[in-house]
Order: C-alpha cells, then structure tokens, then sequence
C-alpha cells in the first residue's frame, strides 16, 4: 500500500485566486512528520512547509498553510493567492519514527503539477 | 553556500557501461540519501547513508552500489548500466536522526542537490 497519495496529477487555478493540493497517508506509526516540496521546471527540490504529528496547529509559511486533520491522515497544501511562480510539481513527504528508529529519510507521493493561469 | 553538489548534471551510458554519479555537501550534514525520480512515480530512495561509516539499502537499490568516502561525500555507481535505470537522480543530505539515538526532529529537513539525468540507450 501507498504510505503517501496525491490524488490529483495535475491542477490548474487563476492567478491570485487560492489552491488546495490534497495528500493523504499511511502510518501505524504515532510519531511522523510530513513535508511539501515544490519542484519547479529547472528541476531543483525546494522545501516548502512541515508540520510534525503533536504539532498542535496547522502549519504556516508565508503564503504556504498545511491543511492537517490527522484523524483523516490528510495533510493538504493550501496556496494562497497563486502567482505564475507557483507553476510547479509539488510532492508531499512523510518521515516516520520521529521519536526512535528514524534514519532519516523521507518517503515522497506521485507528486501534482500546478499550473497557474494568467 | 554550494549546499549539495552533483555532478555530472548530464549523462549518456549505452547499455552495460558503468558510471558513478558524485555528490558533495558542505553544511557538516551527517546523513546523506540518493534518490531516483521517474515520470508518475515520484521520488523513490535508493540508498542512504545515516552517518559516515555506514549504508543502507533504500526503496529500490538493485543495480546500483554507494560509497561514503567521508562526511561530505556520497556516491552511487552503476556497474552496468540498464535502460531501465534512466532517471533523475537526486543526492540529498540532513541532519543526522542516529545521533539523537533515532529520534529525529520532523523539522529535519531534507537539502536537495541539483539532480543528475541519466540516459541509458
């Protein structure tokens, strides 16, 4: 089974207007964290946002939120206000074992391309 | 701030030949990772290196072997190379998680090098 599934291949959205990437996982384990990468055309994997498991509040970046409802295991990204920069893959990551047996690495979804239109 | 370095950026094999693909970091990172990404398929881990002196297999390591010549560098070889092995291949480093005896801060972030893409005809 999929440990992380973004459901949308690709999405397209207005300049200005906002935009919600959805990313579901998969743990039994209580301890996890999940990340978003944006991936832009040039190729380069850029952090965006992270929120932890006892995180108790949805995480910000600037124009970044991370929808998190973690009885529903869903860790959407929301966009606000898009720019043309925004065009993008982007790719949600889980990283398990937050407080032991973690080495580190990250496990990514299928990713969705964003595209913003002018 | 060179961050995480790969060379080459690009590369043509022909079926058989082998290749290394080099990775530096220079922000005293611990564990470094290498990654292939494919078309619908998302970034997948090959190998990774939790420290230096150390190596572990990843999602997908078969047809491919890593080194960890010291802190900074890692390397991944093909010893024959297979058109099955096209891809982009990302080496990324982070903090280490081992030396808090596993417990790894989910602020942990991954830094990405550049990607290398390889084209096994």
């Amino acid at each position: 089974a999929q440990k992380i599934t973004q459901t949308q291949p690709g999405m397209f959205v207005q300049e200005k207007e906002a935009v919600t990437l959805d990313c579901t996982y998969d743990t039994s384990d209580p301890s996890y964290g999940l990340f978003w990468y944006k991936q832009p055309s040039s190729g380069e994997m850029i952090f965006l946002i992270y929120q932890g498991s006892y995180d108790q509040q949805n995480a910000t970046e600037g124009r970044y939120s991370l929808n998190f409802q973690k009885a529903r295991k869903s860790a959407n990204l929301v966009i606000s206000a898009s720019q043309l920069g925004d065009s993008a893959m982007y790719f949600c990551a889980m990283r398990e074992g937050l407080y032991g047996g973690s080495q580190g690495n990250l496990i990514f979804g299928k990713g969705t391309k964003l595209s913003v239109k002018p | 701030n060179a961050g995480v370095t790969q060379t080459p950026k690009f590369q043509v094999l022909k079926t058989g030949q082998s290749m290394t693909l080099q990775c530096a970091q220079d922000m005293n990172h611990n564990s470094m990772y290498w990654y292939r990404q494919d078309p619908g398929m998302g970034l997948r881990l090959i190998y990774y290196s939790a420290s230096e002196g150390t190596t572990d297999k990843g999602e997908v390591p078969n047809g491919y072997n890593v080194s960890r010549l010291n802190k900074r560098e890692f390397s991944l070889r093909l010893e024959s190379a297979a058109p099955s092995q096209t891809s982009v291949y990302f080496c990324a480093s982070s903090v280490s998680c081992a030396f808090f005896g596993g417990a790894c801060s989910g602020a942990n972030v991954l830094t990405f090098g550049a990607g290398s893409r390889l084209t096994v005809l």
